[in-house]
């Protein structure tokens, strides 16, 4: 168990719908970066937050949003679902943000746009 | 922005064989290389990691080299076991501004008995 928790596991929803996705750091952890998944295109980073400020925007879509909280939790928010949008959606965490910091991995949600 | 290439995509080997993966990254300020160990249904899990002012790291059957001159870095694996299969990934970071962990694209890795 790395500490990092995510919620929900597994998500099936309609085209055109919006869903939550929700991340719980480690305890102390400042960062929380959140990677997509898929089965071509590998871990491509989204976002990365520290302390409740945007860091870094990496292939993010407009209709994507993120946001970290000042409970350090992060939720990533997707909107006007396309069947494209399914994959797996994973959060890290990480103490800091420089070089050298190990990140950790939550379980990752599935999402499955129909 | 960083880019990481990631080879072979899939790599069979024999239960006692060594497995290597190789890695390219393009931006020469990267200068953190951890590589990460996925097993199905789980999340990505930090196996090794090498900064860029040390050429090599060995921690058991498992070892980094970097060359920053080439910018590749390569994990190596001896004495392969069958729980050894997994995906796994390569990164890289530069301790920049606006920059996050980038992923090469994953190298599924089967150990046969």
């Amino acid at each position: 168990d790395s500490g990092v928790t995510q919620t929900p596991k597994h998500l099936i929803t309609a085209t055109g719908q919006r869903v939550t996705l929700r991340c719980s750091p480690r305890s102390g952890d400042l960062s929380v970066y959140w990677y997509q998944q898929s089965l071509d295109q590998g871990l491509q980073f989204l976002i990365h937050y520290y302390n409740g400020e945007e860091r870094a925007k990496g292939n993010i879509l407009e209709r994507f949003s993120a946001q970290q909280f000042p409970d350090l939790h992060s939720e990533l928010n997707l909107s006007s679902l396309e069947l494209g949008d399914s994959a797996l959606y994973f959060c890290a965490s990480s103490v800091s943000s420089g070089v050298g910091t190990e990140a950790f991995f939550g379980q990752g949600t599935r999402l499955t746009v129909v | 922005g960083e880019n990481v290439e990631q080879h072979p995509s899939t790599l069979s080997v024999q239960e006692g064989d060594s497995a290597v993966i190789k890695c390219t990254y393009s931006d020469s300020a990267s200068n953190y290389f951890p590589w990460y160990k996925q097993e199905l249904g789980k999340g990505p899990q930090l196996i090794i990691d090498i900064r860029s002012n040390v050429g090599e790291k060995k921690d058991q059957r498992i070892a980094v080299t970097l060359n920053k001159t080439a910018k590749h870095f390569s994990l190596h694996i001896t004495e392969t076991q069958p729980e050894d299969s997994a995906v796994y990934f390569c990164a890289a970071f530069a301790n920049q501004a606006g920059t996050a962990l980038i992923f090469g694209k994953g190298t599924t890795l089967s150990v046969s008995s």
